[in-house]
């Protein structure tokens, strides 16, 4: 299986910040990469797929780059609405895996 | 607009089974895979299988081959993921999502554009 690691595991960051959240492939996945966020007690909700692609109705603040083993997923001015926990998930090969989750909290 | 609606949460004695529901609504239920995936406490997502409505073929994942179970009926646009022999580490939100394909040169890759509200399973003594 394909393992994804995110860093960092928590972040604190103000209203307004720009803030930048990295995952890694232990293989390359091409560009076949997604990033969801979870709200607590909510399910995920897809964000970015195909590494840069916005999902229709997410805010243009959410940004996705990258390819092959190493991407990024950026929030260029942070909003208190935010507050969530981030996921990257690869699709290249199944079964589809999750990297562990960054808890991003506003200061 | 895509929905999909999940049963209620459940509570299960170990060794028990229970079947979990995710009717779907808002687009031709037919024309996109259905995941099951689970997340324990604290946890990150876990793939559990996959079932093609068209065709009622499945994959699963290997470590819930034998234990859990996917099937649909598309008279009533809803899939079913049927849990058996369950212990306590089965405990977690079990969450339906729609596969959304994309053709690369080899196969078809997918990633969940929309998910179930998801379903609680609670596996105590």
């Amino acid at each position: 299986d394909i393992q994804m690691t995110q860093s960092p595991s928590t972040l604190s960051a103000s209203v307004g910040d720009r803030v930048t959240i990295t995952c890694r492939a232990s293989q390359t996945i091409s560009s076949w990469l997604a990033w969801y966020q979870q709200k607590p007690g909510k399910a995920p909700k897809l964000l970015i797929y195909k590494a840069s692609n916005l999902e229709s109705g997410v805010p243009s603040r959410f940004g996705g780059s990258g390819s092959g083993t190493e991407f990024t997923l950026t929030i260029s001015s942070l909003q208190p609405d935010d507050l969530a926990t981030y996921y990257c998930q690869q699709y290249k090969s199944e079964p589809y895996t999750f990297g562990q989750g960054t808890k991003l909290e506003i200061k | 607009q895509v929905h999909l609606v999940q049963s209620g949460a459940e509570v299960k004695k170990p060794g028990a089974s229970v079947k979990v529901s995710c009717q779907a609504s808002g687009y031709t239920f037919t024309g996109y895979y259905i995941y099951w995936l689970r997340q324990a406490p604290g946890q990150r997502p876990e793939w559990v299988g996959r079932i093609n409505p068209d065709s009622g073929k499945t994959h699963y994942a290997q470590k819930f081959q034998g234990s859990a179970t996917m099937t649909r009926d598309t008279s009533i646009t809803t899939a079913y993921l049927d849990l058996s022999r369950l212990k306590s580490d089965d405990t977690a939100v079990y969450f339906c999502a729609r596969g959304r394909g994309v053709r690369t040169s080899a196969t078809s890759v997918y990633y969940y554009d929309s998910w179930g509200q998801g379903t609680l399973v609670t596996v105590s003594s």
